[in-house]
């Protein structure tokens, strides 16, 4: 059973704001929402992460509400390097240590000019 | 600091035979993770080794497994292969933790090896 559900595909052109929600209806306590970017031959990057209301780093936003049942990357301005692969993941944090990271399918972005 | 290395980059395997994988984590970091990527399934998790300890572990068969060395350099054998097994083997690196429910530790992620079971 799939722990995340997004849309898998979303098309957008330059200079355009882009937003993808994320559902994850029985996420843990101790669960992080992870955003990670993929190219082609490449292995996933880091976006950024949050557990609970509203984090911005120099790319992207994440919110986040109360019940924290879902969650949108928002990502400002997008070009066409941004065109990607983008997982919403929860890292579920474990009792010996370390976090697993359960990836969904992930939405393909596509930016037009 | 140099970033996750992974060798080979590619590789070509016949059934039956046997293959390993190896991962250069970054600098200082201490947990490796192995995931394997294919059209069909995702990303999956293998499994995760942390002090040369495998700490975590995915649901895959016993024909996939892994060990940790002491610099933390680790490599992921997978033996008696099957054509399902082609696929993108990626190795992330965390700081990671001794123990105890933890905060996020961000992972890194290598460039994978490609691997192509005829």
């Amino acid at each position: 059973l799939a722990k995340t559900t997004q849309p898998i595909s979303m098309d957008s052109y330059e200079g355009q704001e882009v937003n993808i929600t994320c559902s994850h209806n029985n996420i843990a306590t101790n669960d992080y929402i992870t955003w990670y970017q993929q190219f082609p031959s490449q292995g996933p990057r880091f976006i950024i992460q949050g557990y609970k209301t509203k984090v911005t780093n120099e790319v992207a936003s994440l919110f986040i509400p109360a019940d924290r049942k879902s969650s949108t990357l928002s990502l400002p301005r997008v070009s066409l390097s941004d065109t990607a692969v983008y997982y919403c993941l929860l890292s579920e944090g474990l009792t010996g240590g370390g976090n697993k990271l359960t990836f969904g399918t992930g939405t393909q972005l596509k930016v037009e000019l | 600091k140099a970033g996750v290395t992974q060798t080979p980059r590619y590789l070509i395997k016949t059934r039956g035979q046997q293959v390993t994988l190896s991962c250069s984590p970054i600098s200082g970091h201490r947990s490796v993770s192995w995931y394997q990527q294919t059209p069909g399934q995702g990303l999956q998790f293998l499994f995760e080794y942390f002090s040369e300890t495998q700490r975590n572990k995915g649901n895959f068969p016993g024909r996939f497994s892994g060990r940790q060395f002491s610099n933390s350099r680790s490599e992921m054998n997978v033996s008696t292969l099957e054509l399902g097994d082609s696929a993108l083997y990626l190795c992330a690196s965390s700081p990671g933790t001794s123990g105890g429910l933890s905060s996020y530790n961000e992972q890194f992620f290598g460039p994978g090896t490609r691997l192509t079971v005829l």
